[in-house]
C-alpha cells in the first residue's frame, strides 16, 4: 500500500514562530488532507488538498503532486496550536481509505 | 461540528467483554470507515460500508465486526476484548464510494479495557 511518512515527529516552537510540517507519500493520491488532532483527541479538518495551494488564516499548505509531497506551513503560532499534525492520503492504488502518516507532535510554548 | 456523530464519547469495561460503537454520518454521505487510533500503532484502518455494504477491510480482527444500516448509520462490535483493544476509536463518512473528496471524523469513542 501507499507510505506516507511526515517530518520531523516532534517539533517545539516559542509563541509566535513559524514552522513547516512536510508529508511524503509513494503514489500518486486521490485525496490528501492535513488534520490536526487536539489534546481532546479530536481530529480537525484543516485542508482538503491532493494539489495546489491554500490558505486558511495563518496556516496554509501546498501539495506538489507530482513530486509526491505536501507542506503546512503554519506562521505566528500560538499555543492553541499545540497538538498532533496528521497528513492522510487516498492512494490511486490503494484502495478506498485514507491512509495516515505517523503525525508530526507540535508543541507551542508561551 | 464535522457533522460526524460518534455515541458514546466514553466507554470503560471489563476483558472478555462485547461493546457497540455508534456513527451516524454526515447527511448525505453513503461512506463509512471505521479507524483505530492506539498509542503504538497510529490510526489504523479498519472497515469501510458504502450504501449498507461492506466494501473494503483493512486490519480489522476477526473479533470485531460492523456493519451500515439502511438509514446509513453505522456499528462496530468489538467481542472478547482484551487490554489491547484500547483505543480511540473514529468513524469517518464521505460522500462517495472513494476517498477521494474531503473526509470528515467524528470526535471518536475512546474504549479503555480494565
Amino acid at each position: 500500500g501507499i507510505q506516507v511518512e511526515q517530518s520531523p515527529p516532534d517539533l517545539i516552537l516559542q509563541e509566535g514562530a513559524n514552522s513547516t510540517l512536510r508529508c511524503n507519500f509513494s503514489d500518486s493520491v486521490n485525496n490528501l488532507q492535513w488534520f490536526h488532532q487536539n489534546p481532546w483527541g479530536q481530529l480537525i479538518n484543516l485542508f482538503y488538498i491532493p494539489s495546489g495551494t491554500k490558505q486558511n488564516g495563518r496556516l496554509s499548505a501546498t501539495t506538489v503532486a507530482t513530486e509526491r509531497y505536501s507542506l503546512l506551513y503554519i506562521s505566528s503560532s500560538q499555543t492553541t496550536d499545540s497538538g498532533v499534525y496528521f497528513c492522510a492520503v487516498d492512494g490511486e492504488t490503494s484502495g478506498s481509505r485514507l491512509t495516515f502518516g505517523e503525525g508530526t507532535q507540535l508543541t507551542v510554548n508561551p | 461540528d464535522s457533522g460526524v456523530t460518534q455515541t458514546p464519547k466514553h466507554l470503560i469495561t471489563a476483558t472478555g467483554q462485547r461493546v457497540t460503537l455508534r456513527c451516524s454520518p454526515r447527511s448525505g454521505d453513503l461512506s463509512v470507515y471505521w479507524y483505530q487510533q492506539s498509542l503504538d500503532q497510529g490510526l489504523q484502518f479498519l472497515i469501510q460500508y458504502y450504501n449498507g455494504e461492506e466494501r473494503a477491510k483493512g486490519n480489522i480482527l476477526e473479533r470485531f465486526s460492523a456493519q451500515q444500516f439502511p438509514d446509513l448509520h453505522s456499528e462496530l462490535n468489538l467481542s472478547s476484548l482484551e487490554l489491547g483493544d484500547s483505543a480511540l476509536y473514529f468513524c469517518a463518512s464521505s460522500a462517495g464510494l472513494r476517498m477521494n473528496t474531503e473526509a470528515f471524523f467524528g470526535q471518536g469513542t475512546r474504549l479503555t479495557v480494565v
